[in-house]
């Protein structure tokens, strides 16, 4: 089916863990992103990237690490997950005439 | 940078009444894209409404509207004939126009979380 998938959907970790959660598009976009959701905080971008091999920082990139080899996927990495990171993360995409954001489900992730 | 204001932290409306959200954004940018999207407890994102900047026409999409008022920079989402479905957590969110690097990135408020009452 076409669309945006994120996996795991949910994820329990501990501290100093290295966590991967995936993002699969099957649009083509050029633009993929990933936010994280808190509470009082709305959406923060964390990272971007406008095309394979292209990626930027967003809002807080601290502490995670991203990939984009092939148009259609973009892994987000915590190389040694705090409990900061306690979060509800999603990834979007669109194109470049698109407009709106197409999101994944979310993943919740929890670290203790 | 730009930035997406949302004054509103909650807000509340009877079942059929009209309820309007508000939004203001601060960008130095000509040509962009404005959205409502809804987060119902599903948690799932889901696009209400897009108005692009540079069109003058407010933009509707069957009980839900904006008012875009470019020079205030202001972007108010009005549903009409509220229903309990519409309860959720509705986030104004601002993009660039374009095609360089930065243009799909977008940027969000904070959110509104709505109460229908019945």
């Amino acid at each position: 089916d076409a669309g945006i998938t994120q996996s795991p959907r949910y994820k329990i970790t501990e501290t100093g863990r290295q966590v991967t959660l995936m993002c699969h598009q099957t649009w083509s976009h050029s633009y993929m992103f990933w936010y994280r959701q808190d509470l009082g905080h709305g959406l923060r971008l964390i990272y971007y990237s406008a095309a394979a091999d292209i990626t930027d920082k967003g809002e807080v990139p601290d502490g995670y690490v991203v990939s984009r080899s092939k148009t259609e996927n973009f892994p987000l990495t915590l190389e040694s997950a705090t409990r900061s990171q306690t979060s509800v993360y999603f990834c979007a995409s669109t194109g470049q005439y698109t407009g709106e954001l197409f999101f994944g489900e979310g993943s919740r992730l929890t670290v203790l | 940078a730009q930035t997406v204001t949302q004054s509103q932290p909650e807000m509340s409306v009877q079942e059929a009444e009209t309820v309007t959200l508000s939004c203001t954004y601060d960008t130095s940018e000509s040509d962009y894209y404005l959205f409502w999207y809804k987060q119902p407890p599903s948690r799932q994102m889901i696009l209400v409404i897009r108005q692009e900047a540079y069109k003058q026409q407010n933009a509707t999409e069957n009980r839900f509207s904006v008012n875009f008022q470019k020079a205030a920079k202001s972007f108010s989402l009005k549903i009409s004939d509220s229903q309990l479905g519409d309860a959720a957590m509705y986030f104004c969110a601002y993009r660039r126009a374009g095609v360089n690097t930065n243009a799909g990135k977008s940027t969000f408020g904070d959110g509104t979380t709505l109460t229908v009452k019945p």
